[in-house]
């Protein structure tokens, strides 16, 4: 079964980047599937952020397109959300998950436990 | 963007009820409905997708319906176990929107 990791800072700056790595077990990333971000603000519901599709392929939440960037990297297994220019309403719990691609109906199957980020001087 | 409205935002239940949760799409979606169940602290779990297919390991109390821009969610038997907040989200195209939440308690 595979398993997702979240991993990053739990306290960034205002204006500085905001860098999450999702560590995945138990799949190889480069076999399929497509790779998400999701974020969940403070008694907010959930916001769907980016996802990419092995190898390059990226789609973005379009009030996020200027600032944010996920990638990822096969030979580690890794994938990662980079967000620049971060202010408070960046605040939430960040959420990496497996979703399903073509040949589902694009559900997002399994979840990190997820982290939280919180934007403060 | 497709918006999604999920009604109502909460909801007072027992266990044994049979509860519906609503969820509407600014705009079809075809059968691209997901639900999530996430319980306080937790992340979210896949419920049903593609409108009324259940993953492995979802009890069988939980069925989904509807297409186009109306779906339900109805649990047949409220567990104590089922009292969390429901997700709808539309997969039909980017950006991927989530409904506001329900809040059953």
């Amino acid at each position: 079964q595979v398993h997702l990791q979240e991993s990053g800072p739990g306290l960034v700056k205002p204006s500085e980047t905001l860098s999450l790595t999702c560590n995945v077990s138990n799949y190889s990333i480069r076999d399929g599937f497509y790779w998400v971000w999701i974020r969940q603000a403070p008694g907010r519901g959930l916001e769907w952020v980016a996802t990419i599709y092995p190898p390059h392929n990226t789609f973005y939440l379009p009030s996020l397109k200027r600032r944010a960037s996920i990638s990822l990297d096969t030979s580690q297994n890794q994938f990662f959300l980079r967000l620049t220019s971060v202010t408070a309403a960046d605040t939430a719990v960040y959420y990496c998950a497996r979703q399903a691609g073509s040949s589902g109906w694009y559900e997002l199957e399994s979840w990190g436990q997820g982290i939280q980020v919180t934007v403060s001087s | 963007d497709i918006q999604m409205t999920q009604s109502p935002s909460s909801l007072s239940a027992s266990v044994g009820d049979r509860v519906t949760i609503t969820c509407r799409a600014s705009e079809t979606v075809s059968v691209y409905l997901n639900w999530y169940q996430q319980k306080p602290g937790k992340a979210p779990r896949l419920l049903i997708y593609a409108v009324s297919r259940l993953p492995s390991g979802v009890p069988s109390r939980f069925s989904g319906s509807g297409s186009g821009t109306d779906f339900t969610l109805t649990i047949n038997g409220l567990q104590p176990e089922d009292f969390a907040t429901y997700h709808c989200q539309q997969t039909y195209r980017t950006p991927y929107s989530f409904g506001q939440g329900t809040k059953l308690e």
